[in-house]
């Protein structure tokens, strides 16, 4: 257990539905992160929020869309997603975003259909 | 550029050591951090290097060179549950970079 749940584990869509994937953690951190991993590739960061706010884009398509209500909790919001978008979905927190470590959950598996 | 290089796959024996190899580009270096990944779950934490030399704790070791663009993890005295990929990654500025991670096999 390392303090960070993402929900779903698994999740299977369409083309054309929009879902949600949650996370939050229980460490008391300020930094949150989204990753992608695809098989055999480099994990890719795809946003960092600090204190609620997003101080990186990584050039992420606008079909995934990222909501930092608190520093807390972290969504990432899915629409009219592709096929080539399937993979797992790792969240990430750390104490500040220029601090150490980060811990991450254990991923939303993705597939798109 | 931020290319992170780390073997594939490697394979060992119960008992034995094995070392990973991680070679980054050394521009805005400020760190690099090792991680452990089951199938299946989360990444989880191992070590980190900032200064050049060893650091040890337990059975694993990691070694830094920052003039090379360099490091390794050590594992000793393997056991079955070390099975799992590993995954290399250097702190530029805030964000971290990953390699595509190193699957190592445990064998009895």
């Amino acid at each position: 257990e390392t303090g960070v749940t993402q929900t779903p584990r698994h999740l299977v869509m369409g083309m054309t539905n929009k879902k949600s994937l949650k996370c939050e953690q229980h460490l008391g951190h300020n930094a949150m992160y989204w990753y992608k991993q695809s098989a055999k590739k480099p994990l890719e960061l795809m946003f960092v929020y600090n204190f609620k706010e997003q101080t990186e884009n990584n050039s992420v398509p606008s079909r995934f869309s990222p909501e930092c209500p608190n520093s807390s909790h972290l969504f990432l919001h899915l629409h009219t997603l592709q096929p080539e978008d399937s993979a797992l979905y790792l969240c990430a927190s750390s104490p500040g975003q220029d601090k150490n470590i980060q811990y991450f959950g254990a991923g939303t598996r993705l597939s798109v259909l | 550029g931020q290319n992170i290089d780390q073997p594939t796959e490697m394979t060992a024996t119960e008992g034995a050591i094995v070392q990973i190899n991680c070679t980054y580009q050394t521009s805005g270096f400020n760190g690099l951090f090792w991680y452990q990944q089951h199938a299946g779950e989360a990444p989880t934490f191992l070590s980190y290097n900032v200064l050049d030399g060893l650091e040890e704790k337990g059975r694993f070791s990691s070694f830094l060179s920052r003039s090379k663009g360099y490091s390794y993890l050590l594992l000793k005295e393997l056991q079955m549950k070390d099975s799992a990929s590993y995954l290399c990654a250097v702190r530029r500025d805030y964000k971290l970079s990953f390699g595509a991670g190193t699957t190592v096999t445990v064998r009895a």
